[in-house]
């Protein structure tokens, strides 16, 4: 079956620029995360959903960061007013339940 | 205050050496688990195994085997005669609260021919 997917692979971004980030998660999954990851780091978590209600949001790291996940299904990230160290890679995972997440292959962001 | 540790940064062998990962967790709840991934140079994240905190009983996957020690907190990987395949970097994980992952560092894996 068709696992995590996540668009686009890159995005170069200018500082300052708005991005909006895609999860399409495994059909059925009840829980999203979001991850960020740096360069030569660990993934680190940055929110939750279990179906449309955000659960946890509480490593997004500035007000600049905005997850929804609206109908329970497709997950946005948006990142407002970008600065370079919002640079990393952002991975999004699914999972059924209180079980193992399955991640999608990241969006790399990079901004100038 | 939850926590993984992989004091490993980096590891280099030559193919069909055994090579064993080691993670370090701290957690105060008594029921836990812990997880190994793969991250390969293409990026993704690729789940190798989950074991819960009753479970202690060690796996084997093929080449592939871990050993849990809730006396120490450690959950060690280890890769059997190891394949050129096999290069990739290994993260550790343990689940908080929400469900949310706890990652650590990370052990980079390079398996000469």
């Amino acid at each position: 079956g068709a696992g995590v997917s996540q668009s686009p692979r890159y995005k170069v971004a200018k500082r300052g620029q708005d991005v909006a980030l895609r999860c399409d998660p495994i059909s059925g999954h009840v829980s999203l995360f979001w991850y960020q990851q740096a360069l030569g780091q660990g993934p680190e978590f940055l929110t939750y959903f279990q179906n449309e209600a955000q659960l946890d949001k509480s490593g997004l790291p500035s007000d600049r960061f905005f997850a929804e996940r609206p109908e329970g299904s497709v997950s946005t990230l948006k990142i407002q007013r970008t600065q370079q160290e919002d640079s990393a890679v952002y991975l999004c995972a699914s999972s059924p339940s209180i079980d193992t997440q399955y991640f999608g292959p990241g969006t790399r962001l990079t901004v100038l | 205050a939850q926590k993984v540790t992989q004091a490993q940064t980096e590891i280099s062998v030559v193919e069909k050496e055994d090579v064993t990962l080691d993670c370090v967790y701290e957690t105060r709840d008594t029921t836990y688990y812990l997880f190994w991934y793969k991250q390969p140079p293409s990026g993704e994240l690729v789940f190798l195994i989950r074991r819960n905190s009753f479970d202690e009983q060690n796996e084997i996957s093929g080449r592939y085997s871990w050993n849990f020690q809730k006396s120490t907190s450690s959950f060690n990987f280890t890769i059997t005669a190891s394949q050129v395949v096999d290069s990739a970097v290994y993260f550790c994980a343990l689940i908080g609260g929400y469900n949310k992952l706890i990652f650590g560092a990370g052990t980079r894996l390079a398996v000469h021919p």
